[in-house]
């Protein structure tokens, strides 16, 4: 059973270019988060999803980043006009979602941008 | 959201030691996990121990989540446990809130 798969591993960016990272959850999880990891710094939490819904973005800043689970296929983390500051590594998650279920991480999106 | 504070902040270690890593955290929760972050930056899931006592091998993590802390043991340490080891807490299926971690280095 393959578990949270991301890609890519790496992206480079120049800045005002878009970054798309995919994340698709381990069989059977329908709840995926996305977590930000800056240099030397833990995760911080930027958004909750279900199948087509936003459960929770109130870790997401509020321009230029957004974020889908669709029906079908992976979820999306999309950073618009990207800057430097955006250089960092993602992380996705995903649950069950029923009762009380440790999180499966995957191996993140190292975003570099010049 | 939840304070997640960790100690110690660095931790360097002979070899064989023994070592014992906090987490405390500010309100109650039911959801504990403990991680290593590998030099090559991926995560690494050790415990979920939202209470209780586990042991893997050399790793055993025990969480009294009435006092709200949580302890991650490592004995006989080996180079290979160096790196950056997290404890995230969190409440049902929300999200997680991660503490700023232990850098630990073991040397030969």
């Amino acid at each position: 059973n393959a578990g949270v798969m991301q890609n890519p591993r790496h992206l480079v960016r120049r800045r005002g270019q878009e970054a798309r990272l995919r994340c698709s959850p381990m069989k059977g999880h329908s709840h995926v988060y996305w977590y930000r990891q800056l240099p030397e710094e833990g995760l911080k939490f930027m958004v909750y999803l279900q199948k087509e819904n936003i459960i929770d973005e109130s870790g997401m800043p509020k321009e230029r980043f957004s974020a889908e689970f669709p029906k079908e296929g992976p979820s999306i983390l999309r950073i618009q006009q990207v800057v430097r500051g955006d250089s960092a590594a993602y992380f996705c998650a995903s649950s069950p979602g029923a009762g009380y279920q440790p999180q499966h991480f995957g191996d993140g999106t190292r975003l570099s941008i010049l | 959201g939840i304070q997640v504070e960790q100690s110690p902040p660095d931790l360097i270690l002979q070899e064989g030691a023994n070592s014992t890593l906090r987490c405390n955290f500010s309100d109650s929760v039911n959801n504990l996990q403990w991680f290593h972050q590998n030099p090559w930056g991926q995560l690494i899931n050790l415990f979920y121990i939202p209470s209780g006592t586990k042991q893997n091998g050399r790793l055993s993590a025990t969480t009294v989540a009435t006092e709200r802390y949580s302890l991650l043991y490592i004995s006989s340490s080996q180079t290979t446990d160096s790196g950056v080891y997290f404890c995230a807490v969190g409440i049902g299926a929300n999200n997680l809130f991660f503490g700023t971690g232990t850098r630990l280095t073991v040397i030969p």
